[in-house]
């Protein structure tokens, strides 16, 4: 299976922080990409997906780029309510879905 | 409104079985692949394997093959996730999703939380 890396673990921001979160792919998986938010005790929500598009209803100060092994999801000015963990995901089950250990941002 | 309502919550005692249900509504059940997600507590989120609805083929992650059996009955709109034989270690929080754009997952179940304690 493709193994999938997220940095940093964790990171504390203020609102109206730009916030990136990169995630790696042991090994190219084109555009077979998404991201997820998941706040405690809730149900993951799509945010991203094939890298860069954005799920209908999120907010557009999530952005989503990259190809290949290594791609990027910014959050351009953080508000209180995008405190959580967020999750990478290679979206190709042919390739063995597999998701990235997420990051957690908190509140500085 | 499109959605995923899962079956409540299970306490099981340890080599007893268990099947779970994921139903669909507001949309062409058979249209979308079902997915299966685990997530530990405290833990990450692990794909577990999923089914066509359609014709009822599957795939599962090497880690979950043979240990469970995920299924489908498209008349009632349903997928299930199946244990025969109960581990401690099955104790988690179990979501199914729905396939989009590849294998990005649009709509999700609430989730159904499984606890195996002898």
């Amino acid at each position: 299976d493709i193994q999938m890396t997220q940095s940093p673990s964790s990171v504390s921001a203020s609102v109206g922080d730009r916030v990136t979160i990169t995630c790696r792919a042991s090994q190219g998986i084109s555009s077979w990409l998404a991201w997820y938010q998941q706040k405690p005790g809730k149900a993951p929500k799509l945010l991203i997906y094939a890298a860069s598009s954005l799920q209908s209803g999120v907010p557009s100060r999530f952005s989503g780029s990259g190809s290949g092994t290594d791609f990027t999801l910014t959050i351009s000015s953080l508000q209180p309510e995008d405190f959580a963990t967020y999750y990478c995901q290679q979206a190709n089950s042919f390739l063995g879905v597999t998701f990235g250990p997420g990051t957690k941002v908190d509140i500085k | 409104e499109v959605q995923l309502v899962q079956s409540g919550a299970e306490v099981k005692k340890p080599g007893e079985s268990l099947r779970i249900s994921c139903k669909g509504s507001g949309y062409s059940f058979t249209s979308y692949w079902i997915s299966w997600v685990r997530q530990m507590p405290g833990k990450g989120l692990e794909w577990m394997g999923r089914i066509d609805p359609s014709d009822s083929y599957t795939n599962y992650s090497p880690s979950f093959q043979g240990h469970v059996t995920i299924s489908a009955d498209k008349s009632i709109s349903t997928a299930y996730l199946q244990w025969s034989s109960l581990k401690a270690s099955d104790t988690a929080m179990y979501y199914c999703a729905r396939g989009y754009s590849g294998d990005a997952f649009d709509i999700w179940g609430q989730g159904t939380m499984v606890t195996v304690s002898s």
